[in-house]
């Protein structure tokens, strides 16, 4: 089967920059996504790392290790609308084709 | 980007009701489509994956005959809840990828089974 592990909470300030962990294990690894959902809303595609390194997308940074089956996402620069719940989701290759699982998430509070 | 649009936005129904959630690709054909539910400050969790035009593969654990999935074209999709309970109660999100690979969320439905 598929694991994933990434803190529960987080809580940072406005303005400082916040690192989110995310662990995996699963036989079939495609790729490692990262979404942020806002409370009652639907998830949102924040970035997809196939091949280690760092991604860069404004704010946004999002690193992946295959051989450590590990990745964090960077937030910088904090703004009060980031709070929310941030997932980790690894891309499994199954028969048939590919499916995103999705880890328990962690939900990211930042302070004034 | 590509657009997953899912009806109703919420629905409210009674119990031993069926439901039916609609999932659509707007402006690309999607040859796979995913449905995941979601409980209160949980996870997504995923319940099956549709391909087009065959049966749908669902996870462990997740009762074919109550979650009814139909994938009758390349932008449809359907989830029926049957015999809906209290416990059946959630967030279900669809998923749908194109040929890229990429997958695009809907923005969700919320059930809630009086």
């Amino acid at each position: 089967g598929q694991s994933l592990e990434q803190p529960s909470e987080v809580t940072a300030v406005e303005g400082a920059i916040v690192q989110i962990n995310c662990t995996y294990q699963t036989s079939g690894f495609y790729g490692l996504s990262w979404y942020q959902q806002h409370d009652g809303g639907a998830p949102t595609f924040l970035s997809y790392n196939a091949l280690d390194g760092l991604e860069e997308t404004g704010r946004f940074s999002s690193f992946l290790s295959r051989s450590d089956s590990y990745g964090y996402l960077l937030l910088q620069e904090l703004q009060m609308k980031d709070s929310a719940s941030y997932f980790c989701a690894v891309r499994d290759r199954r028969t048939g084709g590919f499916k995103t699982i999705f880890g328990a998430g962690t939900r990211l509070f930042v302070k004034a | 980007g590509a657009v997953v649009s899912q009806h109703p936005s919420r629905v409210i129904c009674k119990s031993g009701t069926s439901v039916k959630i609609e999932c659509r690709s707007l402006d690309f054909q999607a040859t796979t489509m995913f449905w995941y539910r979601q409980f209160p400050k949980k996870s997504l969790m995923l319940m099956a994956t549709s391909n087009e035009g065959s049966k749908a593969t669902y996870e462990q654990g997740v009762e074919k005959d109550k979650f009814l999935i139909n994938h009758a074209s390349l932008t449809l999709s359907t989830l029926t809840v049957t015999s809906a309970h209290p416990e059946d109660s959630s967030f279900y999100i669809c998923s749908a990828r194109d040929l890229g690979l990429e997958q695009y969320f809907g923005p969700g439905t919320r059930l809630t089974v009086t």
